[in-house]
């Protein structure tokens, strides 16, 4: 009974190409969020998306483009892929209203670029 | 914006004894610090978290202190575990949370 969940686990592409990361969380929350883990381990913000609304939107490369279909799903479309694309991203999900809240995390897709 | 520096960033530790993770953050307007542990190949877990309106916390072996004032916060594991071994990353959140480098934890049996 997965809480949040993502596709593909993995993914290896070469420069140049377009590929989609897919999110889903059945807990009901109302935000969702895409996070980079570089090769360093740091994790940071991407985007936040509440209610199918774009909340945050770090200074992200314009090839990366999040949607939400709704407040279920947050999907993220990567074109002209480079070799500095490489890294593990990580959605997740929390409440909305007042928070802050916990974020569950998925299991995270790691996506190398050759 | 943000900016949260942990310390350290590696940690050796014999089993049994504690081991203790500093945190500082730059944001006044922060009001929530949660502490995620990332295992090997596994997404981050949230293990405790602490509110601005609390000076401390404690869940069984994990403890957690804030200090509003100097803008640190701090996590102790007491009587640790082989499978306490881990990237443990803390974080401060206003409006978004900001993440710490991490620091490896290693438990030695």
């Amino acid at each position: 009974d997965t809480a949040v969940s993502q596709t593909p686990k993995y993914l290896v592409t070469q420069m140049g190409n377009d590929k989609s990361i897919k999110c889903e969380q059945n807990l009901g929350h109302d935000t969702m969020y895409w996070y980079k883990q570089d090769s360093k381990k740091f994790l940071k913000i991407m985007f936040s998306y509440n209610n199918k609304e774009l909340i945050i939107n770090e200074t992200v490369p314009n090839r990366f483009s999040p949607k939400s279909p709704d407040k279920a799903h947050l999907n993220l479309h990567i074109n002209s892929l480079e070799l500095g694309d490489s890294a593990v991203y990580f959605c997740a999900s929390s409440q909305g209203g007042s928070g802050p809240y916990e974020q569950y995390f998925g299991p995270g897709t790691r996506l190398t670029v050759t | 914006g943000e900016n949260v520096e942990q310390h350290p960033s590696t940690l050796s530790v014999q089993e049994g004894d504690s081991a203790v993770i500093k945190c500082t953050y730059s944001d006044s307007a922060s009001n929530y610090f949660p502490w995620y542990k990332q295992e090997l190949g596994k997404r981050p877990q949230l293990i405790i978290d602490i509110r601005s309106n609390v000076g401390e916390k404690k869940d069984q072996r994990i403890a957690v202190t804030l200090n509003k004032t100097a803008k640190h916060f701090s996590l102790h594991i007491t009587e640790t575990q082989p499978e306490d071994s881990a990237v443990y990353f803390c974080a401060a959140s206003s409006y978004k949370l900001s993440f710490g480098a991490g620091t490896t934890v290693t438990v030695r049996a």
